[in-house]
């Protein structure tokens, strides 16, 4: 159980391109999912937190109007990467939390990432 | 801004060997975490320990938790090439998110 899935695992596109990465927690449903970036060999950076039905937060320092976050259902969330430049390449790991109340709901259920090359 | 330092940065050991890592964290958490990541992977949860623990087990990881300190150590037991991977320590608040270490490197060579 607790499976999380992102989609596209990676994506190559042109300076200036939108790109949609999916996460998707399969087994579960999450009120709260997580995007984080990481660059090679450096930690993971939260971006956001992403609230179903409502407007994502966003951490310090995060364009909201760049890294665009919907969280339409309780199992899908999207991260729009908009205009996006060279510096944008990085990898996108979404993750997901479990319901309040289960055993394992301090967790958080991390998927597989997104590989982004922007070029 | 990162909430957890580990060390060491890099860890090399033999199999069968133990490796012993590092988390230390600035403010008051409610748990904390550690994850690993194989090499271009996302992660995988490995143990959680409350803030009102001191120690916990899990197969042959062993979790020590020192409060007063703001420290943290993940001991993995007689380890094996397998155990290769990057090992990050991640500290829970009351919000629920996660803050994020910048991680160990263990090679383990066979």
């Amino acid at each position: 159980g607790a499976v999380v899935s992102q989609h596209p695992s990676w994506v190559i596109c042109k300076s200036g391109t939108s790109v949609k990465i999916e996460c998707r927690s399969l087994d579960f449903q999450a009120t709260t999912m997580f995007w984080y970036r990481q660059f090679p060999k450096q930690s993971l950076m939260l971006m956001a937190t992403s609230n179903e039905g409502s407007k994502a937060t966003y951490e310090q320092g995060v364009e909201k109007d760049k890294f665009l976050i919907n969280h339409a259902s309780l199992t899908l969330s999207t991260l729009t990467v908009t205009s996006a430049h060279p510096e944008d390449s990085s990898f996108y790991i979404c993750s997901a939390r479990p319901p309040v109340g289960g055993s394992s709901y301090n967790e958080q259920f991390f998927g597989p990432g997104t590989r982004l090359t922007v070029l | 801004s990162q909430q957890g330092e580990e060390d060491p940065q890099a860890l090399s050991i033999q199999e069968g060997e133990n490796a012993t890592m590092n988390c230390s964290y600035k403010t008051s958490i409610n748990n904390l975490q550690w994850y690993r990541q194989n090499s271009g992977r996302g992660l995988v949860h490995l143990i959680l320990i409350r803030s009102n623990e001191r120690e916990k087990h899990s197969g042959r990881l062993r979790v020590t938790l020192d409060t007063s300190k703001k420290s943290s150590s993940l001991l993995i037991t007689a380890s094996r090439a397998a155990d290769t991977a990057s090992y990050f320590c991640a500290t829970g608040g009351s919000n629920y998110k996660l803050t994020f270490g910048k991680g160990t490197l263990l090679t383990v060579n066979p």
